[in-house]
């Protein structure tokens, strides 16, 4: 069974960097084609993709967030960090990972079939 | 990149069939067949409804379908219940192998 979970702190200030834990089980970052995404939503509004994480030296960014977002390995290989500077109150909004789906053998490109349950991040001074 | 582009609602009611539009462009609807569909119910984590423009995950009601023609992807809800009340999101990859979410379709039950 594949299960993620997000953490990280409800609150950060403006200007300040967010640092989210996905903890995850039920597969391996280590079989082909298996990642992790994350995705936000602003209260009230739409889904945004902020990006994908296969492994370290592949990784995929929102192109308006690029040079703010980095996703890095935690300390047990079952996690995945996401680091996003220079915050914002318009960055408020909750965050999710999910896994990409996969299945028979493949992995299948902006479809993730298992979600996190998100974290509510508030951008506030 | 924009958003995908979606009705800010559609209703119908018990029983009906509606379907929800999803316009993108030449950079990711029309050029990939790489669309999923999402539910979300309110407070929730979204479902994986349709992926690669027509496929269902297991599990998932074949009351659920998708299709594509041009650059507008399309997720059409047949036998509509109460229990379809919710937001929509679709979502395409793109050319700059990264992925847009549309701007979301709330569906009402009459």
């Amino acid at each position: 069974q594949i299960t993620l979970k997000e953490s990280g702190p409800t609150q950060v200030k403006p200007t300040q960097t967010l640092t989210l834990t996905c903890d995850f089980s039920g597969f391996s970052l280590s079989t082909s084609g298996v990642g992790v995404g994350w995705i936000r939503q602003p209260p009230g509004k739409a889904l945004e993709w902020l990006g994908i994480f296969y492994r370290d030296v592949d990784k995929r960014y929102s192109p308006s967030l690029r040079n703010r977002l980095t996703f890095t390995r935690g300390t047990s290989q079952n996690q995945v960090v996401l680091s996003m500077t220079n915050m914002d109150p318009v960055d408020t909004g909750t965050y999710y990972c999910a896994h990409r789906y996969c299945s028979g053998g493949s992995c299948y490109l902006g479809a993730f079939d298992v979600w996190g349950q998100g974290t509510m991040v508030t951008v506030s001074s | 990149q924009s958003a995908l582009t979606q009705p800010a609602s559609v209703s119908g009611s018990p029983g009906q069939s509606i379907t929800i539009s999803c316009t993108g462009t030449s950079s990711d609807v029309f050029g990939y067949d790489y669309v999923s569909w999402y539910q979300q119910y309110p407070g929730k984590a979204p479902n994986l409804m349709i992926y690669d423009v027509t496929n269902r995950p297991s599990g998932v009601s074949d009351r659920f379908s998708g299709s594509k023609s041009g650059n507008t992807a399309s997720l059409t809800i047949s036998g509509l219940q109460a229990g379809d009340e919710a937001d929509y999101y679709c979502s395409s990859y793109t050319n700059s192998n990264t992925q847009l979410f549309g701007t979301g379709t709330r569906v009402t039950v009459l």
